[in-house]
């Protein structure tokens, strides 16, 4: 079956640590997202990817480093730079940057 | 810059009733619209999609939405809900002049017994 995993579903950290969450698609699309969602805000773009070894900031960068070495794979850093980390993350991705996103069922970072 | 604006957080709707969930969006070009369905700690799922042709979209769930370029609106209908479409939607707009899918905040279906 074709579709994006992310894992794992739920992650908890303790405060000051960096954790790096998984993001694979087998669906040969070129462009790759990371959202954040918290409650009543939707959906808020961190960094996307349109092609390997190249990728943007969003909106909300800053405390986050991604990387795409590989065209399936996009994994995010939450670093200790991020004074908020605690929230639902997403990962989609898209033919181009035009098309459709495709969505992962999320991961739950909890950091205490 | 282009922006989605959902007009309601909330929407609560007997079940077997009628709903309607509003998306405007603000944009001067040709535009590419979508709504999408998130169920409680899920991922989105594509809901339908207006690229060309007929403004008038359908999914297979019984949703429909209709491109009213005049109004610049995409609004989300079904003529009788069940308690199963309780989820969040989100509207978001693309356009050949943005590699980005702009959301809007999203509104919750509350389904009434």
């Amino acid at each position: 079956d074709g579709g994006i995993t992310q894992s794992p579903k739920y992650l908890f950290r303790k405060e000051g640590q960096n954790v790096t969450l998984s993001c694979e698609q087998n669906l040969n699309h070129d462009a790759m997202y990371w959202y954040r969602q918290d409650p009543g805000q939707g959906l808020r773009l961190i960094y996307y990817s349109q092609i390997v070894n190249d990728f943007q900031k969003g909106d909300i960068a800053e405390g986050y480093s991604v990387s795409r070495e590989k065209k399936e794979s996009f994994p995010l850093t939450v670093t200790s730079a991020q004074k908020n980390p605690t929230a639902f993350y997403l990962c989609a991705s898209s033919l181009t940057g035009r098309n459709e996103q495709f969505f992962g069922p999320g991961t739950r970072l909890t950091v205490l | 810059a282009q922006s989605v604006t959902q007009l309601d957080s909330q929407v609560p709707v007997f079940e077997e009733a009628p709903v309607e969930l509003r998306c405007n969006y603000s944009s001067s070009v040709s535009v590419y619209l979508f709504w999408y369905v998130q169920y409680p700690n899920q991922g989105l799922q594509l809901l339908l999609k207006y690229l060309s042709g007929s403004t008038l979209v359908e999914s297979i769930n019984g949703f429909e939405a209709e491109f009213n370029k005049s109004q610049t609106s995409f609004h989300l209908r079904k003529p009788s809900v069940h308690i199963s479409d309780t989820a969040e939607y989100f509207c978001a707009v693309t356009s050949d002049s943005n590699y980005q899918l702009i959301w809007g905040a999203g509104t919750k279906l509350i389904i009434k017994p």
